[in-house]
């Protein structure tokens, strides 16, 4: 079965400080990965998704980037972090290709982020 | 562009009740709609997909239909109960700049008390 890891479970960070999340899924290959933020009272934003290792399409403009290294693991990074970047932060899966209509997404369990 | 408004933004109910959670779209063009669980703190479960050519999709208490035409979609939840207590999100999935996407609502915060 497959199943999907975020670290870490909660975070408090400086202003201006650099972040790292990490996200790993398991049992599954060449998976579609997503990152959403998710802030207090509002629903959930798509930062970026990948379709591959290396492959990385942003989906607004910010402070925030994405990388792929491996095949199952993407991390959301920032060299200097704003207040505004506080929330809960979402890695989740999708099977097959991006492009394919149909496929379904599952969630990890989240990074809470909170920026001081 | 496309927005997904869940109406009502929060609900407390007693135990026993049976409910409907309403999920509305700008966009007719989706590929499918996806209702999901979110607990506080919590990521996301799913709990129930229904595609774009379908009308409802049931599982266990749950139902859920669809109206594309409209851009509507309701979440029916029978017989509530405490564990029930939740945010139900939804969400659509559509093709957009080369690749299908979902977008979520806001959720509807859901108190079930014994």
């Amino acid at each position: 079965s497959q199943t999907i890891h975020q670290w870490p479970a909660t975070l408090v960070q400086p202003v201006g400080s650099p972040l790292s999340l990490e996200c790993t899924v398991e049992g599954t290959s060449n998976p579609n990965l997503y990152w959403y933020r998710q802030a207090a009272g509002r629903g959930l934003q798509l930062l970026f998704y990948s379709v591959g290792i290396g492959q990385i399409s942003s989906e607004v403009p910010q402070n925030l980037s994405a990388s792929r290294p491996q095949d199952r693991q993407f991390i959301l990074s920032s060299k200097k972090l704003l207040l505004s970047d506080s929330g809960f932060y979402l890695c989740a899966w999708g099977r097959g290709q991006a492009q394919q209509g149909n496929n379904e997404q599952f969630f990890g369990p989240g990074t809470r982020l909170t920026v001081l | 562009k496309q927005e997904v408004t869940q109406i009502p933004a929060a609900l407390s109910v007693p135990e026993g009740e049976n409910l409907v959670l309403n999920c509305s779209f700008t966009d007719s063009a989706i590929y499918n709609l996806q209702w999901f669980r979110q607990d506080p703190g919590k990521g996301l479960t799913s709990l129930l997909l229904i595609q774009s050519s379908q009308r409802e999709q049931t599982s266990g208490r749950l139902n859920a239909s669809l109206d594309k035409s409209s851009g509507r979609s309701t979440l029916y939840i029978a017989a509530s109960q405490p564990g029930d207590s939740a945010t139900y999100l939804c969400a659509v999935r559509r093709f957009s700049g080369g690749y299908n996407k979902l977008i979520f609502g806001a959720g509807t915060r859901l108190a079930v008390h014994p």
